[in-house]
């Protein structure tokens, strides 16, 4: 079956550094998306990843190990804006998307 | 005014009842999607459509129908609802094509059935 797994919660300090991690088994790749969705409202396009590397946007930069099937959003200097659910979404072989259950970033004072 | 527009935005309505769920979107985009969002659990895929003439069945479809009215409505309807289809539903639209895929989305409906 296809699987994308983040971790369910994870809080860190405002200023800070917070990396989420996301892993995937699916069939086929072609290409994995960071969304950001804050409570109740609906989901917004933070990256885009189809080849290995970093790719960097501001304060945000997202990371993409196909052989690993890993990826990681990298969160700088952290605000409470930032508090959000961040979802992982690969698309497969078939060009359709499958979606993590998403990470809930708490940002603490 | 939003580019992805979805009504109603809540509704609370009891087993057996037809309800219909509408998205209207100004982008300007052939596809539409309809997904549903449930605590603990990825977003999942109803329907989807790539131009007015395609509907395309997701992960979870029954229980559930659509109609592509034109480029720009994509409605989607629960002929009898049932408590286990309690949940934000989320329509979204993208360009199509060997683009990126990004998906632009609705503010969600969100469906209670009692």
């Amino acid at each position: 079956g296809q699987n994308i797994d983040q971790p369910t919660e994870m809080t860190a300090t405002e200023g800070a550094i917070v990396q989420i991690n996301c892993t995937y088994q699916t069939s086929g790749f072609n290409g994995l998306f960071w969304y950001q969705q804050h409570a109740g409202e609906a989901p917004t396009f933070l990256s885009y990843n189809v080849l290995d590397g970093l790719e960097e946007k501001g304060r945000f930069s997202s990371f993409l190990s196909r052989s690993k099937g890993y990826s990681y959003l990298l969160l700088k200097e952290l605000q409470m804006k930032d508090s959000a659910s961040y979802l992982c979404a690969v698309m497969d072989s078939n060009y359709q998307l499958i979606w993590g259950a998403g990470t809930k970033l708490i940002i603490k004072p | 005014d939003a580019d992805v527009t979805q009504t109603p935005r809540n509704r609370i309505t009891k087993t057996g009842k037809r309800i219909m769920l509408e998205c209207s979107q100004t982008k300007g985009h052939d596809r539409m999607y309809w997904y549903r969002q449930d605590p603990g659990l990825g977003l999942r895929l109803i329907y989807y459509s790539f131009d007015v003439k395609d509907i395309n069945k997701g992960e979870i479809s029954d229980g559930y129908s659509v109609s592509r009215q034109a480029q720009a409505k994509f409605s989607l309807s629960l002929e009898s609802a049932i408590p286990n289809q309690t949940a934000l539903y989320f329509c979204a639209t993208s360009i199509g094509g060997y683009d990126t895929g990004e998906l632009f989305f609705g503010e969600g409906s969100r469906l209670t059935v009692l």
